[in-house]
């Protein structure tokens, strides 16, 4: 079974500091795809960044970036000179080419001013 | 572009009621699915689908069915809600095919209460 995780349920980062949300997952596919997923108050998904899994180049969206370790499954989300609208919940999901979405448990970030 | 629509946004039920949560799409994609959010557990495959008059289960679900007679609807039923059923429900879509067009698009999520 695909599985989705993210240990770290809560942290916190200065305006304008960085920080980085660690996920991990675990399959036996090859081909994959991997995305975090910001969740802000008002409860609407938004996509942050993909990855491919074929791509060895990490992934990079303005202020956002990934550090994608195939090998380790390991999917973590740097987010640099953070901003008061950066504060919410992110989620770290996985997809085959073939259907699934898997989610995992999600990271609040709080952004201190 | 309305991308994703849940209707309703907002439901209180009594233990026992019946109701269906509809999904509407119009990106044309042939992924669907339904995800419940409850806190600390992320979001949990409930059913999906993967064209037109197909579906099949997800992680959890028990106590609810569904149907995808369009291509551009998907349907949640709740046939007996229970108060373990309280929670915040997605509605996603996604296209099959690869590369860039692999994201999720979500809808603005339904609260449901079971009392």
């Amino acid at each position: 079974a695909q599985t989705v995780t993210q240990s770290q349920p809560e942290m916190s980062v200065q305006e304008a500091e960085t920080v980085t949300l660690s996920c991990t997952y675990d399959t036996s596919e090859s081909d994959y795809y991997l995305f975090w997923y910001k969740q802000p108050p008002s409860r609407q998904m938004i996509l942050v960044i993909r990855q491919e899994a074929y791509k060895q180049q990490n992934a990079t969206e303005n202020r956002f970036s990934v550090n994608f370790q195939k090998a380790a499954k390991s999917f973590s989300l740097k987010i640099s000179d953070s901003q008061l609208g950066d504060a919410a919940m992110y989620f770290c999901a996985y997809k085959t080419s073939g259907s699934r979405l898997t989610f995992g448990e999600g990271t609040q970030l709080t952004v201190n001013p | 572009n309305a991308g994703v629509t849940q209707t309703p946004k907002f439901r209180v039920l009594k233990t026992g009621q019946s109701m269906t949560l509809l999904c509407a799409q119009d990106m044309n994609h042939e992924y669907m699915y339904w995800y419940r959010q409850d806190p600390g557990m992320g979001l949990r495959l409930i059913h999906y689908s993967v064209g037109e008059g197909t579906t099949a289960k997800g992680e959890v679900p028990d106590g609810y069915n569904v149907s995808r007679l369009k291509k551009q609807n998907f349907l949640l039923g709740l046939e007996s809600a229970a108060p373990s059923q309280t929670s915040v429900y997605f509605c996603a879509s996604s296209s099959w095919q690869g590369g860039l067009n692999t994201e999720a698009f979500f809808g603005q999520g339904t609260r449901l209460t079971v009392v």
